[in-house]
């Protein structure tokens, strides 16, 4: 597609409930990030797939969250037991290889709210 | 570990008149690459500038540059010519030589007032 496509773009869950997050990245990017952004802050990074694979997924902050991609192309970020602490707004990015040479591109973001 | 930081929570500057957005880091690596990105209410991260640490020329895109101090790891953006569709928060942005990840300041809210 011509952008990075998210959904759904909010969701409202009870706490203790299981999420998906899907991101739609840029065709023919391998690498895709996903940020969360708390209320007012900065965006905090999570996890980095080359491909299928992800080999930094030191952001993530807790067993609860797991994150998979297939296809070198969807990437699914899932949430187990959600907690009032995990509403934030979920970004995503792709690039070409890294993103430094070519930049990263951003979707507009999964806002999560847990009541 | 990188960090940056941004002092300023929030600016405001009328509608014509130049506004600097100030950004600290620290790091040790030798090269890595900065990037100013705006946030408007869409939620979506657009890219505004980017300069490469080894690059001394200080990058300028229309209207946005950057004073890039190396030694003193300080990486400030001024917008000149301030316009309304400016109005939008505002991060700062380190990355190290691997690419494979963005450290993220705290952002500067920017209110340009007609």
């Amino acid at each position: 597609g011509a952008g990075v496509s998210q959904s759904p773009s909010n969701k409202v869950t009870e706490k203790g409930k299981d999420v998906e997050l899907r991101c739609d990245p840029i065709s023919g990017h391998t690498a895709l990030y996903w940020y969360r952004q708390s209320l007012g802050q900065g965006l905090e990074f999570l996890i980095y797939f080359q491909g299928n694979s992800a080999p930094d997924k030191s952001g993530l902050p807790s067993d609860r969250f797991s994150a998979e991609r297939t296809g070198g192309s969807v990437s699914t970020l899932t949430i187990q037991r959600t907690q009032q602490e995990d509403s934030a707004v979920y970004l995503c990015a792709s690039s070409l290889a890294g993103g430094l040479d070519y930049g990263y591109t951003f979707g507009s973001g999964t806002r999560l709210t847990v009541v | 570990a990188q960090t940056v930081t941004q002092s300023q929570p929030e600016m405001s500057v009328q509608e014509a008149e130049t506004v600097t957005l100030s950004c600290t880091y620290d790091t040790s690596e030798n090269n890595y690459y900065l990037f100013w990105y705006k946030q408007p209410p869409s939620r979506q991260m657009i890219l505004v500038i980017r300069q490469e640490a080894y690059k001394q020329q200080n990058a300028t895109e229309n209207r946005f540059s950057v004073n890039f101090q190396k030694a003193a790891k300080s990486f400030s953006l001024k917008i000149s010519d301030s316009q309304l569709g400016d109005t939008a928060m505002y991060f700062c942005a380190f990355s190290g030589a691997a690419g494979n990840k963005l450290t993220f300041g705290g952002g500067t809210r920017v209110l340009v007032k007609p």
